[in-house]
């Protein structure tokens, strides 16, 4: 058990919809990061929160937003769905110092139909 | 820009035989760490070793040790002693050392299968 937490770990839905996934860091961490897996592929970064503000950005959709709130949970919102979108979403979290290690989820699948 | 490539798609081994995985990487920083992780079929993201690119001594945990080789920008992961319960996708990934933005780039995977 990773301490990072992720909802809903399954979720399916129509195109067109919006969806809100939700992840809860590891205690302490300030840092919380968004990757996109999509079929038997790598992670992509999506973007990344650091004290409830938004510190890196990577390949995110416009459609794609995120934010993190004051108890550090951060929620990942994905509107106007497409069927490419569907795949794994993962959170993972990092201490402030820099200890250079990242703590997954076990994250969110998604399928759009 | 930092970019992690990992040239073998899919490898297989013997059970109890050993086996190295490759992956190169590319960026002009010179302060950074580079990660295995594997990620079995229940999709966990499960960190397998790290290596500080500022240590020259290779990092072994266990079973599993690395060949790094900061000057051809080189990242190897080798699984001696291979269990069934090593198969899984193995991704190499960098991150840039600095304090409070620590993203990984991520590699596509190395599909690794143990053979009973």
């Amino acid at each position: 058990d990773s301490g990072v937490t992720q909802t809903p770990k399954h979720l399916i839905t129509a195109t067109g919809q919006r969806v809100t996934l939700r992840c809860s860091p590891r205690s302490g961490d300030l840092s919380v990061y968004w990757y996109q897996q999509s079929l038997d592929q790598g992670l992509q970064f999506l973007i990344q929160y650091y004290n409830g503000e938004e510190r890196a950005k990577g390949n995110i959709l416009e459609r794609f937003s995120a934010q993190q709130f004051p108890d550090l949970h951060s929620e990942l919102n994905l509107s106007s769905l497409e069927l490419g979108d569907s795949a794994l979403y993962f959170c993972a979290s990092s201490s402030p110092s820099v200890t250079g290690e990242l703590f997954f989820g076990e994250g969110s699948r998604l399928t759009v139909l | 820009a930092q970019t992690v490539t990992q040239s073998q798609p899919e490898m297989s081994v013997q059970e109890a035989e050993t086996v190295t995985l490759s992956c190169t990487y590319d960026t002009s920083e010179n302060n950074y760490y580079l990660f295995w992780y594997k990620q079995p079929p229940s999709r966990q993201m499960i960190l397998v070793i790290r290596q500080e690119a500022y240590k020259q001594q290779n990092a072994t945990e266990n079973r599993f040790s690395v060949n790094f080789q900061k000057a051809a920008k080189s990242f190897s992961l080798k699984i001696s002693d291979s269990q069934l319960g090593d198969t899984a996708m193995y991704f190499c990934a960098f991150m840039k050392r600095q304090t409070g933005a620590n993203n990984l780039f991520f590699g596509t995977g190395t599909r690794l299968t143990v053979i009973p």
